[in-house]
């Protein structure tokens, strides 16, 4: 268990919907990642905060947002929600920034859009 | 923009060593790890290389060579349980702050 909590675990939604997934990071972590992985595809970084703020962004549509509350827990927020959007998306957390640090990451939550 | 290769599929036997290569090119380099996942799990944590050279650490290693933009990840005396798929990462320092991005992956399949 690495301590950082994604709900839901599992998720079957409709084309044109919108979902909000939930992360609660480490006890201590101020640094929140959101990383998507499609079927057997690797980790596609989507964005990264660190203490409610922005840090940096990756391959995230305009479709999607994302942000950390100030108890840190983060959410992501997926819209127009198409086929392609199915996959397994992970969040992740560590102390700071990634300078070497490790990051932890939650078990995912399954989404499955049909 | 950045980029990591390594090879999409390893096998090997109980017993045996392999290694995983990665290569990559990026700016703003700040180091490399590695990370393992079984199907359907997390990722988790296995090592990291700031520095040139091997980091040990029990029954895996990993190497950075920053010159050459390269490094690897070493497994010996494999076990079932390492089928799994590994991933290297790099560290990248750009617009003020780090981003850690992933390679593909590597699906290493161990066999009796």
């Amino acid at each position: 268990d690495s301590g950082v909590t994604q709900t839901p675990k599992h998720l079957i939604t409709a084309t044109g919907q919108r979902v909000t997934l939930r992360c609660s990071p480490r006890s201590g972590d101020l640094s929140v990642y959101w990383y998507q992985q499609s079927l057997d595809q690797g980790l596609q970084f989507l964005i990264q905060y660190y203490n409610g703020e922005e840090r940096a962004k990756g391959n995230i549509l305009e479709r999607f947002s994302a942000q950390q509350f100030p108890d840190l827990h983060s959410e992501l927020n997926l819209s127009s929600l198409e086929l392609g959007d199915s996959a397994l998306y992970f969040c992740a957390s560590s102390v700071q920034g990634v300078g070497g640090n490790t990051i932890y990451f939650g078990e995912g939550s399954w989404l499955t859009v049909v | 923009g950045q980029s990591l290769e390594q090879p999409s599929e390893v096998t090997a036997v109980e017993g045996a060593i392999v290694q995983i290569n990665c290569t990559y090119q990026t700016s703003g380099f700040y180091g490399l790890s590695w990370y393992q996942q079984h199907d359907g799990g997390a990722p988790t944590f296995l090592s990291y290389n700031a520095l040139d050279g091997l980091e040990e650490t029990g029954r895996f290693s990993s190497f950075l060579s920053r010159s050459d933009s390269y490094g690897y990840l070493l497994l010996q005396e494999l076990q079932m349980k390492d089928s799994a798929s590994y991933f290297c990462a790099v560290t990248t320092f750009s617009g003020g702050y780090n981003k850690l991005i992933f390679g593909a992956g590597t699906r290493l399949a161990v066999h009796p």
